[in-house]
């Protein structure tokens, strides 16, 4: 079972920020938080992880409380082609027998 | 070159036939993995290989079989196909650990 709660959807506007939340109070100190997205009729693609610290890369940043109970994806200037369902994950890393738990994800619609 | 390739894109078949679907990733990766998504949009794990050697069964009626001739390649057999096979298989891979999965782009699959 997944052990991360995400709205359901969320809409944003084309060139603006969309910021995600995901809620997880129930991770354990070696689990780290992982997003990946699901462009319609594709397969899943990662997009950031982090532990405790806050994350950037070319595609997003992940904001992750002090108390490490839940976190922010944000896509910085979301675009039409981000338009997918987003997939918060607690996991702990380097653990080949640990998969990936998707939840429902958030599905985000950008606008133009 | 496409990391995780998996064959074929689309699979219609009738009821009871045997069917296999290949996976093939070329990222040097120890761990790969099958997953289902049904009708309702859920990714479920079925199977983990790490190093050709089962690590994760979930509950899946025997009447699907992986078998991974080598680290590259994870296929997985279906035999007896039942209406309710149909869904979307993706295949993963993952390094260090299954760290970070990267998925194909997935196999529909409808039976009829």
């Amino acid at each position: 079972d997944a052990k991360t709660t995400q709205p359901t959807s969320m809409d944003c506007a084309e060139g603006r920020a969309a910021n995600l939340p995901c809620n997880h109070s129930t991770i354990s100190g070696n689990e780290y938080v992982y997003w990946y997205r699901q462009i319609h009729s594709q397969g899943p693609q990662y997009i950031i992880h982090g532990l405790k610290n806050n994350e950037t890369n070319e595609m997003a940043s992940l904001i992750i409380t002090e108390d490490r109970k839940s976190s922010t994806l944000i896509l910085p200037h979301a675009t039409l082609r981000d338009t997918a369902v987003y997939y918060c994950i607690v996991r702990v890393a380097l653990a080949y027998n640990n998969d990936m738990r998707f939840g429902a994800g958030t599905r985000l619609t950008v606008k133009p | 070159d496409t990391a995780v390739s998996q064959t074929p894109k689309y699979l219609v078949t009738q009821m009871g036939n045997d069917k296999s679907i290949k996976c093939e990733q070329n990222l040097g990766h120890d761990t790969m993995y099958w997953y289902k998504q049904d009708s309702k949009k859920f990714l479920k794990i079925m199977f983990s290989y790490n190093n050709k050697e089962l690590i994760i069964n979930e509950t899946v009626p025997n009447r699907f079989s992986p078998k991974s001739p080598d680290k590259a390649h994870l296929n997985l057999h279906i035999n007896s196909l039942e209406l309710g096979d149909s869904a979307v298989y993706f295949c993963a891979s993952g390094g260090q650990g299954g760290n970070i999965q990267y998925f194909g782009a997935g196999t529909r699959l409808s039976v009829l």
